[in-house]
């Protein structure tokens, strides 16, 4: 079974462009998450969806983040416009949440952002 | 500051050695989950601990939930090379109503032949 899948992998940008990431969680799975990791701060969420819809969006940084979830199986996340101190790696986790309990996380290979 | 905080936060120690990274912190959690995260991958799930006191084992690999939920540790049996990688915790405190998990800064464990 295929895991939960995000593209891309790697981008490097420039400062002030728009940078889109993307997501497509494991089927069947009801929650998707997305998280920062840098060395810095470790691993900080940004956003929690459940059922396609956004439960916890507390730890977006600003209003330069925002994310969709269109559907089921697919999510994004844009970071317009993008600034150097964005620069790390931004995984995407889904997990299969029953009753108030996220249960196990099954992330992402995770997409490394640079932003010159 | 994190709610989770994970000591030691950099582990080096020759193969056949045993070692044990904690977990602490002041808030109580409802469950608690250890990952390791192996480079350029995503974290992936060891174990979760639900009950204060539980112990559970992984093959070499042993993980304690304390008893008033505080706080958990990991203790790896004679380690092997394969054992190393970046060991997270993560908590779901007990009065988030939809059991969000907070992650620790991570404890980095290299395991040398």
């Amino acid at each position: 079974d295929a895991g939960v899948i995000q593209s891309p992998r790697h981008e490097v940008t420039e400062m002030g462009q728009e940078v889109t990431l993307r997501c497509k969680p494991i089927s069947g799975h009801n929650s998707l998450f997305w998280y920062r990791q840098t060395m810095m701060r470790g691993l900080e969420l940004l956003i929690y969806f459940n059922n396609n819809v956004p439960i916890d969006d507390s730890g977006m940084p600003e209003d330069r983040f925002s994310a969709k979830m269109p559907n089921a199986s697919f999510s994004t996340l844009k970071i317009q416009p993008s600034e150097p101190r964005d620069s790390a790696v931004y995984f995407c986790a889904s997990s299969l949440a029953v009753a108030g309990n996220t249960g196990e996380l099954f992330f992402g290979e995770g997409s490394r952002l640079t932003v010159l | 500051t994190q709610l989770l905080e994970q000591s030691p936060q950099f582990l080096s120690i020759q193969e056949g050695e045993n070692l044990t990274v904690y977990c602490n912190s002041s808030s109580v959690f409802s469950s608690l989950q250890w990952y390791r995260q192996e480079p350029g991958e995503g974290p992936v799930l060891l174990v979760t601990v639900v009950t204060g006191g539980e112990v559970k084992k992984l093959k070499r690999l042993t993980f304690q939930f304390g008893d008033a939920r505080k706080d958990s540790s990991l203790h790896i049996t004679a380690a092997q090379p394969g054992d190393t990688g970046l060991y997270l915790c993560a908590g779901a405190v007990a009065t988030d109503s939809w059991g969000k998990l907070q992650f620790g800064a991570g404890t980095q464990v290299v395991v040398t032949p």
